[in-house]
């Protein structure tokens, strides 16, 4: 099957600094990956859409010079929290969509990082 | 913009009954729906999926039926164990757009 793994699980990191969050699709080409944030007993929410050799599509309302996404091959997308504050504490998880598959499992789902801005 | 809701937040069933878990949508535009399973601090896992050409689907110990005449869908999990325990998400596809968009979630507590 499809298996997305995601790193790192948590992070804590001080005001300020940046994170990088790591999405790769194990055993399969992801032509297409997304990330998304989720607060607590909320839904998820997309944040944006990224490419292979292409750039991100943000949705609105998402600062895309503060979420840089970054998505150089066809097994690796980042997430990088630039300039971290306390409100963007939250749980990201990507999914990764494997081209030409069948629906379902074309989506695949990371296990999520849980981010913490002290 | 147009999302996809749900009537309750919490369901609370006992151990072997059946649950029925719902989702409304407002986009008619949508052709592809999933259900999401997911566990505290994990991310969703598949369970069952739908095209808007069909009113029902079923897997093991689920079913998912679409009534696009009200835009709604819904989960059945039939005998109920602690494990099906977590939070449910319908998520749908909008026609021509990759990604999906995901409903408020219901959380499911199977009382032993």
């Amino acid at each position: 099957g499809a298996v997305v793994s995601q790193h790192p699980s948590w992070v804590i990191c001080k005001s300020g600094t940046s994170v990088k969050i790591e999405c790769r699709s194990l055993d399969f080409q992801a032509t297409t990956m997304f990330w998304y944030r989720q607060f607590p007993k909320q839904s998820l929410m997309l944040m944006a859409t990224s490419n292979e050799g292409s750039k991100a599509t943000y949705e609105q309302g998402v600062e895309k010079d503060k979420f840089l996404i970054n998505h150089a091959s066809l097994t690796l997308s980042t997430l990088t929290v630039t300039s971290a504050h306390p409100e963007d504490s939250s749980f990201y998880i990507c999914s990764a969509r494997k081209g030409g598959t069948t629906e379902g499992y074309g989506y695949t789902f990371g296990s999520g990082t849980r981010l913490t801005v002290v | 913009g147009e999302s996809v809701g749900l009537h309750l937040p919490t369901l609370s069933v006992q151990e072997g009954d059946n649950s029925i878990i719902n989702c409304a949508y407002s986009n008619s535009a949508s052709d592809y729906f999933i259900w999401y399973k997911q566990e505290s601090g994990k991310g969703p896992q598949f369970i069952i999926d739908i095209r808007s050409n069909m009113d029902k689907r079923q897997g093991q110990r689920v079913t998912v039926l679409l009534n696009k005449t009200v835009k709604h869908l819904s989960l059945q999990i039939a005998a109920t164990q602690p494990g099906d325990s977590a939070v449910y998400f319908c998520a749908e596809r909008y026609t021509g757009r990759r990604a999906l968009t995901f409903g408020s979630g219901t959380r499911l507590q199977v009382q032993p």
